[in-house]
């Protein structure tokens, strides 16, 4: 089946860093969501992107839809503590349906 | 964005007892919804699709009668763990589609002992 192979696994960075993480895919995706979730919380939808090519920005946060649509990278600009956690990207494939990547561990030492 | 509400957010039962879960989008219909199933540092697993007024699908692996899946409103979809062990403890995350965007509940964590 459909796979997304998440890249890094982890990332332990300063304050104030940039961050990207990226994910790519056999399959071609018809919408692309980048998600982060806290501790025992669901997810939170950052950015969702619908055409191959798309830039689209949310405050610091910055993803793109690769032209193939087969991949997607997430940006995330001058880093706060609060941007710990987790972040999933996660494709749709038809009736709405996701397939998400394993996840990016993000920790910012202050 | 859309508002999908999830309850309880924690629940420890004893094994052999049943557990039901409520997912409610609270400001849109929803036909369909998804369960998830959640371990530690993992991502998410999908379980099944529930859909409003029909049979829910499961995924492969899934036990449709240890799991079941009622979506009898276009706001409400639950799931119930029967007869509930303790390998069944777990992160339990609902989700909704409004448009092409999914949005989820607050999870539940099941702790069976």
């Amino acid at each position: 089946g459909q796979q997304l192979n998440q890249s890094p696994q982890s990332m332990f960075i300063q304050e104030g860093e940039d961050v990207s993480m990226n994910c790519t895919s056999s399959s071609i995706f018809n919408t692309w969501l980048w998600y982060k979730q806290d501790p025992g919380e669901g997810p939170v939808l950052l950015i969702a992107l619908y055409k191959a090519g798309e830039l689209t920005s949310n405050g610091r946060l910055t993803a793109q839809f690769g032209i193939t649509r087969k991949d997607s990278f997430l940006n995330i600009s001058a880093s706060i503590p609060s941007d710990v956690g987790i972040y999933f990207c996660a494709g749709n494939i038809y009736g709405n349906k996701l397939v998400f990547g394993a996840g990016t561990i993000l920790r910012v030492k202050s | 964005g859309a508002v999908v509400s999830q309850h309880p957010s924690r629940v420890i039962c004893k094994s052999g007892t049943s557990v039901k879960i409520e997912c409610r989008s609270l400001d849109f219909q929803a036909t369909t919804m998804f369960w998830y199933r959640q371990f530690p540092k993992q991502s998410l697993m999908l379980m099944a699709t529930s859909n409003e007024g029909s049979k829910a699908t499961y995924e492969q692996g899934v036990e449709k009668d240890k799991f079941l899946i009622n979506h009898a409103s276009l706001t409400l979809s639950t799931l119930t763990v029967t007869s509930a062990h303790p390998e069944d403890s777990s992160f339990y995350i609902c989700s909704a589609t409004s448009g092409h965007e999914a949005f989820f509940g607050q999870g539940t964590r099941l702790t069976v002992v």
